[in-house]
């Protein structure tokens, strides 16, 4: 099974500031098959990129992707106040399919 | 739009079955694959398992087979994830997702259906 390790666990910023989130895999991710989720509280996750780097539809462009084999980032350029949520990354590569442990971004 | 709206609320004993639906809408049921995803109070997410709609084809996670099962009407566009023997820590929401048809990524997802399990 494939672990992915998310830092930091919390990141406390302020609008209009600079987003880096990492996750990190115990093993490399085939064909960078990984994708990341927003989930702000009491919702369902919302997918936000996938295969590393590719938005999803609808997905601003200020949301980008970056990495492969072992190491992955999702960089928000400038945050929004519907930006503060968790984070959280996910390997497709190989079955189980599993999530690191997310990333609370939240305000300054 | 696409939609997936999953079951009410549950509160079962331990030793129970559970048996969450979730009915989807706005595009063909049978061209996409529903996976079943649950989240523990507080916790991360975990994915369970995956059924193909168009023919039936599992797969589910190691952890949870033998107690789980998924199924899928296709006359009602409702797929179904029943867990049995029932724990303290299945206690979650539970969530229903549209598997996308390059890979197992999650185009979109239920409303979750929260299961607890309590003597």
């Amino acid at each position: 099974e494939i672990v992915l390790t998310q830092s930091p666990g919390t990141l406390s910023l302020s609008p209009g500031e600079r987003a880096t989130l990492s996750c990190r895999a115990s093993q490399s991710v085939t064909s960078s098959f990984l994708a990341w989720y927003q989930q702000k509280p009491g919702q369902a996750p919302r997918l936000l990129l996938y295969g590393a780097s590719t938005r999803a539809p609808a997905i601003p462009d200020r949301f980008s992707g970056s990495g492969s084999g072992t190491d992955f980032t999702l960089t928000i350029s400038r945050l929004e106040p519907e930006d503060f949520a968790v984070y959280y990354c996910q390997q497709y590569g190989g079955s189980p399919y599993t999530f690191g442990q997310g990333t609370n971004l939240e305000i300054k | 739009q696409v939609q997936l709206v999953q079951s009410g609320p549950e509160v079962k004993k331990p030793g129970a079955s559970v048996k969450v639906s979730c009915m989807a809408s706005d595009y063909t049921f049978t061209n996409y694959g529903i996976s079943w995803v649950r989240q523990a109070p507080g916790q991360g997410l975990e994915w369970m398992g995956w059924i193909s709609p168009y023919n039936g084809n599992r797969k589910y996670a190691e952890k949870f087979q033998g107690r789980v099962t998924m199924t899928t009407d296709t006359s009602t566009s409702t797929a179904y994830m029943e867990l049995g023997s029932l724990r303290s820590d299945d206690t979650a929401v539970y969530f229903c997702a549209r598997t996308s048809f390059w890979g197992f990524y999650f185009e979109y997802w239920g409303q979750g259906t929260l299961v607890s399990v309590s003597s």
